[in-house]
């Protein structure tokens, strides 16, 4: 157990809807980071947030934003879903934004399915 | 850009050792992880590199060659809980954030 939660663990939505997910970092870690698991393949960086700023972003559409509350606990926001957005989503938690020898702390993630 | 290679799929025998390979090209390196995932669950962290040579971990040592963009984690005496996926990452340096770029991680199945 890592202390970082995320909800929903699943979720079925449909082409062309929104959906919210949400994630609650360890106790004392003020950076969240994001990541979308497709089947079979290594994580990919959507964003980072530290102190409720985005901190870094990969190669995601505008149509996925975030936003990290002063408890540090984040959400993550899909628009106009699309099938290849399935995945298992992932957040993960660290004390500090510039690293040393701390990993990030990675929740159970929420599964996603569009159809 | 950003390029994590590893061998997608590997099989070992209880009690064996396996060694899985990692080749990375990255724009940035502050460091290279390692994480082990079973299926369906969240990635756990195994080992941390940021300088060359072998870091002594218990069954989860790992090897870094930065100059060669290499490392390997040797798993040792496998146990069939060892059966994961075995993920590479590498983070970005700290203007990028924390940010890891990872490789497509390497399946091991343990056999009896």
């Amino acid at each position: 157990e890592t202390g970082v939660t995320q909800s929903p663990t699943h979720l079925i939505k449909t082409r062309g809807q929104q959906v919210t997910l949400r994630c609650s970092s360890q106790s004392g870690h003020n950076t969240v980071s994001w990541y979308q698991q497709a089947l079979g393949q290594g994580p990919q960086f959507i964003f980072q947030y530290y102190r409720e700023e985005e901190n870094g972003r990969g190669n995601f559409p505008p149509r996925f934003s975030g936003l990290q509350f002063p408890n540090y606990s984040s959400e993550l926001n899909v628009n106009a879903l699309e099938l290849d957005d399935s995945a298992l989503y992932l957040c993960a938690s660290s004390p500090r934004r510039s690293g040393g020898s701390e990993t990030q702390y990675f929740g159970p993630g929420t599964r996603l399915l569009v159809l | 850009g950003q390029n994590i290679d590893q061998p997608t799929e590997m099989t070992a025998t209880e009690g064996a050792i396996v060694q899985i390979n990692c080749t990375y090209q990255t724009s940035g390196f502050n460091g290279l992880f390692w994480y082990q995932q079973h299926a369906g669950e969240a990635p756990t962290f195994l080992s941390y590199n940021v300088l060359d040579g072998l870091e002594e971990k218990g069954r989860f040592s790992s090897f870094l060659s930065r100059s060669k963009g290499y490392s390997y984690l040797p798993l040792k005496e496998l146990q069939m809980k060892d059966s994961a996926s075995y993920l590479c990452a590498v983070r970005d340096v700290p203007a990028a954030g924390n940010k890891l770029t990872f490789g497509g991680g390497t399946r091991v199945l343990v056999k009896p």
